[in-house]
């Protein structure tokens, strides 16, 4: 199947700074990647639809100016936490669709101390 | 709105037992339905794809049913492993291309 790689895996950052997070698919072009954020025994919430070469979609009642998402070329989309709080920690998860079937990276542990 | 449950929510059986994962979604217009497989702290590993206009799909040993009219489907796994041990979760795609997700289920097969 196809691949999608997510950079880094896990990262702490101090209450105030940015964090960005790099979803890469390895062996395709995808023109429409998907942010999710999942708490802790949790599926997975939608945060955002990132498409190349344009603005995000963002779902309701997530902060556009909090997500920072960035989709500058088919195989790279990134996700900038802005003035990251302890609340804001989580697990980050990408997704990019190819043919018929989503393939998801590796996810990301963002803690915020 | 679409709503997808899974059941049961946790499960533990004895190695080598069958098991029957169950998915349920309120809206049937749906493109596909896609099982997953997530171990604890990592990504998620897709299993299975089902189209809408499908009945079912297999892989070894996991056979993924959908009846899309009764808005259910189901993993069904044979002959479990320790290694099977993980959460499933179902997704189904919407025609908006978005993927509501399940509950999902964690399983742990034991020795």
């Amino acid at each position: 199947g196809a691949v999608v790689s997510q950079h880094p895996s896990r990262v702490i950052c101090k209450s105030g700074t940015s964090v960005k997070i790099e979803c890469r698919s390895l062996d395709f072009q995808a023109t429409t990647m998907f942010w999710y954020r999942q708490f802790p025994k949790q599926s997975l919430m939608l945060m955002a639809t990132s498409n190349e070469g344009s603005k995000a979609t963002y779902e309701q009642g997530v902060e556009k100016d909090k997500f920072l998402i960035n989709h500058a070329s088919l195989t790279l989309s990134t996700l900038t936490v802005t003035s990251a709080h302890p609340e804001d920690s989580s697990f980050y998860i990408c997704s990019a669709r190819y043919s018929l079937e989503a393939f998801f990276g590796q996810g990301t542990r963002l803690t915020v101390v | 709105k679409q709503e997808v449950t899974q059941i049961p929510a946790a499960l533990s059986v004895p190695e080598g037992e069958n098991l029957v994962l169950n998915c349920s979604f309120t809206d049937s217009a749906i493109y596909n339905l896609q099982w997953f497989r997530q171990d604890p702290g990592k990504g998620l590993t897709s299993l299975l794809l089902i189209q809408s206009s499908q009945r079912e799909q297999t892989s070894g040993r996991l056979n993924a049913s959908l009846d899309k009219s009764s808005g259910r489907s189901t993993l069904y796994i044979a002959a479990s492993q320790p290694g099977d041990s993980a959460t499933y979760l179902c997704a189904v795609r919407r025609p908006t291309d978005k993927l509501i997700f399940g509950t999902g289920t964690r399983l742990q097969v034991f020795p």
